[in-house]
């Protein structure tokens, strides 16, 4: 599995974009970038995920580098509601894919 | 869309006595994933199943601990014996297929058990 770095703890004022690194330098071609987040006191959710080219959802952006060793997710507003720990997990695109593995993560914290 | 269901969401027992926590996949989904994060840590891995197949339980403690998933029916995490180190929120997710790195886990609020 690749290893990822991630800040412990990212802040950002309400109504601001923010930037969450991540360091994946270890990661395999076939690896999709996912990131997940989870809010206090519930499951992960889905963000967002991709393999080489820069993606947008609704509810936020994924830069990834273009050597693939480092990506960030962008926030392009932050409310109260974006306060979570946001995991960025590479994921094996052959028949490992399963085991989606979390590491510490970053704890967003929005202020008003 | 129900999404994946999970219950119960609260369950209290004390030492010695059996857990079942049930958890019903998304629809179309027949992969389940259960995970368990202790309080103030992070999601640790613990079992990967298939409709009446274990792919991998590589993080599973090796006793007290078991898992399942019927040909009909929820998938069922059943901790015996219960100590106080198992208290802790257990959560699981169900994805449509595995086969690729792009598939998307959907998880479920999760269930937390507390051991007295």
């Amino acid at each position: 599995d690749a290893k990822t770095t991630q800040p412990n703890s990212m802040e950002s004022n309400e109504e601001e974009p923010v930037h969450l690194p991540c360091n994946h330098s270890t990661i395999s071609g076939t690896d999709y970038i996912h990131w997940y987040r989870q809010l206090p006191s519930q499951g992960p959710e889905y963000v967002i995920h991709g393999l080489t080219s820069n993606v947008n959802n609704r509810m936020a952006s994924l830069a990834i580098a273009e050597d693939r060793k480092s990506s960030t997710l962008i926030l392009h507003r932050a409310t109260l509601r974006d306060a979570a720990v946001y995991y960025c997990i590479p994921r094996d695109g052959g028949t490992g894919g399963f085991k989606t593995i979390f590491g510490a993560g970053t704890r967003l914290f929005v202020k008003a | 869309n129900a999404g994946v269901m999970q219950n119960p969401r609260h369950l209290v027992r004390r030492r010695g006595q059996e857990a079942r926590l049930r958890c019903s996949p998304m629809k179309g989904h027949s992969h389940v994933y259960w995970y368990r994060q202790l309080p103030e840590e992070g999601l640790k891995f613990m079992v990967y199943l298939q409709k009446e197949n274990i792919i991998d339980e590589s993080g599973m403690p090796k006793e007290r601990f078991s898992a399942e998933f019927p040909k009909e029916g929820p998938s069922i995490l059943r901790i015996q014996q219960v100590v106080r180190g198992d208290s802790a929120a257990y959560f699981c997710a169900s994805s449509r297929s595995s086969g690729t790195g792009a598939n998307v886990l959907t998880f479920g609020a999760g269930s937390r058990l507390t051991v007295l």
